[in-house]
C-alpha cells in the first residue's frame, strides 16, 4: 500500500507570514498532485508535477517535486487569508493510472 | 457551470435506512469515482468505473454499493448505513486518455442519525 504523509497536520500562521508544508512518500510516484479544499467543497487541483526535481509556481505558491519522485512540497509566500483550507497532495503510481493516492493533509489557517 | 454534480448536499438519514447519493457529469469523462472523507482526513477511495468496468476497493464494506447506468450518471448506495458512515462524499470523474486531473464535485454531507 502506497502511504503519502504530510505535515505538519495542521498549521495556523499570521498573514504575511510565509510557511512550507511537505509530503513524504517512501514508494515513487510518476506524478504527483496538490489540490486545495475549503470547507463544504471538493478538491481543487492546484497543480501537478511529473519530472524529479520540478518546480512550479503558481502566483505565490511553489510546488516542489522530489528527486526521487518519492515527496514533495508546497511553499506559501507571504500567506494570505485567502489561501486558509485543506492542502492535500496525491499521487499516481503510472501515467494514466486510474486511481491517486491521497496524503493524510495538511490544514491550514492563516490569520488576519 | 458545474461540470460534476452531486445531489444533495446534504443528507440526513436514519440508522439502518438505505440511502443514495447522485453524481452526474458533464464532461463525458471515461472514469467516476466515490471518494469518502471524513472530518479534516483524506478522501478514501471507495469504488470507481473505467467505463461500465466496476472496480472495488479491497477494505470497502459491502454496505456500499454503486451503479453507472450510463457515462453520466452515477450511484452510491448505502444498504444499512451505521453511525460511522457519516462524512463527507465526493464524487470525482477523469479522461483516461489525458492527464491525471480529477474533478471533483462538491461533495454529499450525509448525516445519520
Amino acid at each position: 500500500t502506497q502511504l503519502l504523509e504530510q505535515s505538519p497536520q495542521f498549521l495556523s500562521i499570521q498573514e504575511g507570514e510565509n510557511l512550507t508544508v511537505y509530503c513524504n512518500s517512501s514508494s515513487v510516484f510518476s506524478s504527483l498532485q496538490w489540490y486545495r479544499q475549503e470547507p463544504g467543497e471538493g478538491p481543487v487541483l492546484l497543480v501537478t508535477v511529473v519530472t524529479g526535481g520540478e518546480v512550479k509556481k503558481l502566483k505565490r505558491l511553489t510546488f516542489q517535486f522530489g528527486d526521487a519522485r518519492k515527496d514533495s512540497s508546497l511553499h506559501i509566500t507571504a500567506a494570505q487569508p485567502g489561501d486558509t483550507g485543506l492542502y492535500l497532495c496525491a499521487g499516481a503510481s503510472n501515467f494514466g493510472n486510474e486511481k491517486l493516492t491521497f496524503g493524510t493533509g495538511t490544514r491550514l489557517t492563516i490569520i488576519p | 457551470d458545474a461540470m460534476v454534480i452531486q445531489n444533495p448536499r446534504y443528507q440526513v438519514t436514519q440508522f439502518g435506512k438505505p440511502v443514495t447519493l447522485s453524481c452526474s457529469q458533464t464532461l463525458n469523462h471515461n472514469v467516476m469515482y466515490w471518494y469518502q472523507q471524513k472530518s479534516s482526513q483524506a478522501p478514501k477511495l471507495l469504488f470507481h468505473y473505467y467505463d461500465k468496468d466496476f472496480n472495488n476497493e479491497a477494505d470497502t464494506p459491502d454496505n456500499f454499493q454503486s451503479r453507472r447506468p450510463n457515462t453520466s450518471f452515477c450511484f452510491l448506495d448505502i444498504r444499512s448505513p451505521g453511525l460511522g458512515d457519516a462524512a463527507m462524499y465526493l464524487c470525482a470523474t477523469k479522461t483516461w486518455v489525458e492527464s491525471e486531473k480529477l474533478f471533483f464535485g462538491s461533495g454529499t454531507q450525509l448525516s445519520v442519525l
